[in-house]
Parts: C-alpha cells; sequence; structure tokens
C-alpha cells in the first residue's frame, strides 16, 4: 500500500527552538510538495522539488525556512527559529509516474509556543 | 483578490440530497481543475481532475468546468453521511505543477 509519510504527526515547541519534519513520498515519485495549512490563508504551496532540485521555494519565508531533498526517499522542512505563527499543519505531496495527481501525506501538526 | 474564490460555506445538508460546491477563479492560465477531499486531521485525497471544459462523472460525483467564465463546480448526487468532509478545489497552469487551492468548503451530511 504505497503512501506518503511524514513524521512527526504532532509536534509541540517553543518560540526560538528548531524544528524539523520529515516525508518520505512515494516510491518513484520524482516530485515533492511541501504546502502549509490554517484556518485563515488555507492550503498554501511552501516548496516542491523535482528529481530532488528546488524548482519554487518562493512561498517559504526565507529567513527561518529551509527544505531539502537529501535522497530521493526523504524530503525536509526545517524551521529555525521557530515562531508562534508558524503554528500550522504543514503537509508534504508527491507525484510521478507520468501522472499529475498529487498524494498527500497525513501531516505534521506543528504548535508553537 | 485571491487567485481562486471558493464558497466557504459551512455547508449543512440531509441524507440523499444534491450538493454543489463551486469556485472561481481570475487566471486564465490555469488549465488543470481538480477537487480534493480533506476528512479531518487526514490530508487532502483527490476526488476529481480535468483539463477541460465540460462534465466529468464518477459515480454519484460530476466535476463541472467552464472556462469561459472560470467556474468549477462539484456535485455529489445522493449525498451519504460518509461524504462529511472538507472539499477543495484546486488549479493549476501545467501537468504536475504546484496547485493554488480554493479555502474550502466543509460539508456535513446529516443522517
Amino acid at each position: 500500500d504505497a503512501r506518503v509519510t511524514q513524521t512527526p504527526r504532532d509536534k509541540v515547541t517553543e518560540m526560538g527552538q528548531e524544528v524539523t519534519m520529515r516525508c518520505q513520498p512515494i516510491l518513484g515519485h520524482n516530485t515533492v510538495f511541501w504546502y502549509r495549512q490554517t484556518m485563515m490563508q488555507g492550503l498554501e504551496l511552501l516548496a516542491y522539488f523535482r528529481n530532488r532540485a528546488p524548482l519554487d521555494d518562493s512561498g517559504m519565508p526565507k529567513d527561518r525556512f529551509s527544505a531539502e531533498m537529501p535522497d530521493a526517499t526523504l524530503a525536509t522542512l526545517k524551521i529555525q527559529p521557530s515562531e508562534p505563527r508558524d503554528s500550522a499543519v504543514y503537509f508534504c505531496a508527491s507525484a510521478g509516474g507520468g501522472k499529475d495527481e498529487q498524494f498527500f501525506g497525513p501531516g505534521t501538526r506543528l504548535t508553537v509556543l | 483578490q485571491k487567485e481562486v474564490e471558493q464558497d466557504p460555506g459551512p455547508l449543512s445538508v440531509p441524507e440523499g440530497a444534491i450538493v454543489s460546491l463551486n469556485c472561481t477563479y481570475s487566471n486564465s492560465a490555469f488549465q488543470y481543475f481538480m477537487w480534493y477531499r480533506q476528512y479531518s486531521r487526514k490530508g487532502p485525497e483527490l476526488l476529481m481532475y480535468t483539463y477541460s471544459s465540460g462534465n466529468k462523472e464518477d459515480g454519484r460525483f460530476t466535476a463541472q468546468v467552464d472556462k469561459s467564465s472560470k467556474y468549477i463546480s462539484l456535485f455529489i448526487r445522493d449525498s451519504q453521511p460518509s461524504d462529511s468532509a472538507t472539499y477543495l478545489c484546486a488549479v493549476s497552469s501545467g501537468s504536475a505543477r504546484q496547485l493554488t487551492f480554493g479555502s474550502g468548503t466543509q460539508l456535513t451530511v446529516l443522517p
């Protein structure tokens, strides 16, 4: 049963701490997206990669957010330092196999106190 | 103005009702149109996908796109309590590219 996995599922941290979220895309998918979902802003694209290369990260605050794909099976989103306004659900999605459908992971619910 | 506007709801209907969910978009460059369903504390899952004007049907679900009006709709026939979820429209300017989502409509189907 192929699915996108994300860890951790829930994260509570204090302002100023570093947060790292991890995503394992579906095996064989070559495009990975990071989204953030809040009640106020809805679902917003932060960044996406194709074949591990960043294609667009214009939705991401550059001063504190960074996204990487160390290898084809792992994507990371890091926030340093975290702020209360970063509290949201962060979703990873992957696509590939010649199809357009994006498969979403279960999300990481981040709370920054 | 947001690129994609979606009727916010929430929407509450009795079981068996026909549900109509709607979005408008502003950029004619958008060529791909999708509807996602999101259950509470889950990730969105794709329901319908189309890239042309007209209707596309899948079981109880029909997606409708009118590119001339920049208007997209999702109809659910014979709605069931299991359809209770948030429905998100999404648009894209290219295949396998980033999606721009509507704000979502929360639907509750009452038994």
